[in-house]
């Protein structure tokens, strides 16, 4: 069966310290993929996009990785600070976006 | 602001009622999008709309019936649901149905049945 699998325990992390996140996934051949924030309370806020053809996709203090053979995507935050503190989710599939649970990050001071 | 608008916010209501949640978006995009969060769960996709045609509909039980209007306004009404059904549902939209778009959430309403 498809399978999306992140940290399931919440990572935490010194303020400064690159925080780093991890997806894995099984039985999909995804296209793309995708990474959302949620803050409690709030919907999903997209981050970025990566292509199945794209190593590798910055964006400010952010960087995403793709690996179609390890079937794994990392999330790094350099420079962490407290108010990067939040759930983060990945989000894949060809046709229809499937979310894994998502991993919860705490930076603190 | 979010761009994507959902009223309620928070819904209470008893397992005999009939309510509707609603999604406005102003970001002129042809596809909406209702989830359901449980916690500790993943996001369920429940119904997709393009161009107002429902696409997508995932094995949602029928106490759940969803209507698009037109581009800007989703509904999802609800009617005899469960206590498992309590959940945050969450609308999102993007500028086309497709796994290369970035989905625009809104801040979802928190459904209670009692």
């Amino acid at each position: 069966s498809q399978k999306i699998e992140q940290n399931s325990e919440a990572l935490n992390i010194q303020e400064g310290k690159t925080a780093t996140l991890t997806c894995n996934y099984t039985n999909y051949s995804p296209a793309y993929l995708q990474w959302y924030r949620q803050d409690p309370g709030r919907g999903p806020v997209f981050l970025l996009l990566i292509r199945e053809n794209e190593k590798e996709k910055r964006k400010e203090r952010l960087k995403v990785t793709f690996d179609t053979t390890l079937k794994q995507s990392l999330f790094h935050i350099t420079a962490s600070q407290p108010a990067d503190s939040a759930t983060y989710l990945c989000a894949l599939d060809r046709y229809a976006l499937n979310f894994g649970k998502g991993t919860s990050l705490l930076v603190t001071p | 602001e979010t761009g994507v608008t959902q009223t309620p916010r928070h819904l209470v209501m008893g397992m005999t009622n009939k309510k509707s949640l609603k999604c406005e978006q102003h970001l002129g995009h042809n596809a909406m999008y209702w989830y359901k969060q449980s916690a500790k769960k993943p996001l369920e996709l429940m119904f997709v709309y393009s161009l107002e045609e429902r696409v997508e509909n995932n094995s949602v039980p029928s106490r759940f019936s969803p209507e698009c209007p037109n581009s800007s306004h989703l509904f999802l009404h609800l009617h005899t649901l469960q206590p498992e059904d309590s959940a945050l549902y969450l609308c999102a939209s993007s500028q086309d149905r497709g796994d290369d778009q970035p989905q625009h959430f809104g801040d979802g309403t928190r459904l209670s049945i009692l």
